[in-house]
């Protein structure tokens, strides 16, 4: 079956260090999605790809990095630079920019030590 | 950004009772869409709403798009344990690329 697949579920990182969220999608979308989601808030951009080799900022881009080499994957770094990173991670697909019907991964919870 | 208010923020019901929750901005949407998020998990799409006025059913589901198009709507009719979770309205502002996302209402049914 297709779906997104982020890895790992949880990630704990020690300050001052930069760790890389996985996401994947065999679902042969062309669009995708990094958002972040704090206890009370609704989720918030970080990063977005229509297409291969190209990624924009989105509204909470600082501290984070993104790569977008192959249709299927779109990996996230959470730089040392990110002040506040513990949140829960959530990584979406769309078949194309205008397709509303966003898949979302199952998430990644990462926790500062 | 702009986020969407979304009421209540918590709900606590007896199972078979019915639920209601909605959605507000002061900007218009032309897309309303409805996510429950299963705790730990990612959120899953329930309902689109395209049309202002549109009335759409999904099982005990129905979800209403406003016909100020600022508003959107949905019922839960008799609850029962699995739909625990936090229930997310959402609407593309800009366009995909510009999805808002409301703060939730966690809901808890009990048996």
């Amino acid at each position: 079956d297709g779906g997104i697949t982020q890895s790992p579920k949880y990630l704990f990182r020690k300050e001052g260090q930069n760790v890389t969220l996985s996401c994947e999608q065999n679902l042969n979308h062309d669009a995708m999605y990094w958002y972040r989601q704090d206890p009370g808030q609704g989720l918030r951009l970080i990063y977005y790809s229509q297409i291969v080799n190209d990624f924009q900022k989105g509204d909470i881009a600082e501290g984070y990095s993104v790569s977008r080499e192959k249709k299927e994957s779109f990996p996230l770094t959470v730089t040392s630079a990110q002040k506040n990173p513990t949140a829960f991670y959530l990584c979406a697909s769309t078949e194309r920019s205008w397709d509303y019907g966003y898949t979302f991964g199952s998430g990644t919870r990462l926790t500062v030590v | 950004g702009q986020q969407l208010n979304q009421s209540p923020q918590s709900m606590f019901i007896q199972e078979g009772e019915d639920v209601s929750m909605n959605c507000t901005s002061s900007s218009i949407f032309n897309t309303w869409l409805w996510y429950k998020q299963d705790p730990g998990e990612g959120p899953v799409l329930l309902i689109a709403l395209y049309k202002a006025g549109e009335l759409t059913s999904n099982g005990r589901l129905t979800a209403q798009f406003g016909i100020t198009r600022k508003d959107s709507f949905l019922n839960i009719s008799a609850s029962i344990p699995s739909d625990v979770g936090i229930y997310f309205c959402a609407g593309p502002l800009r366009g995909n690329n510009d999805m808002r996302f409301g703060a939730g209402t966690r809901l808890t049914v009990k048996p």
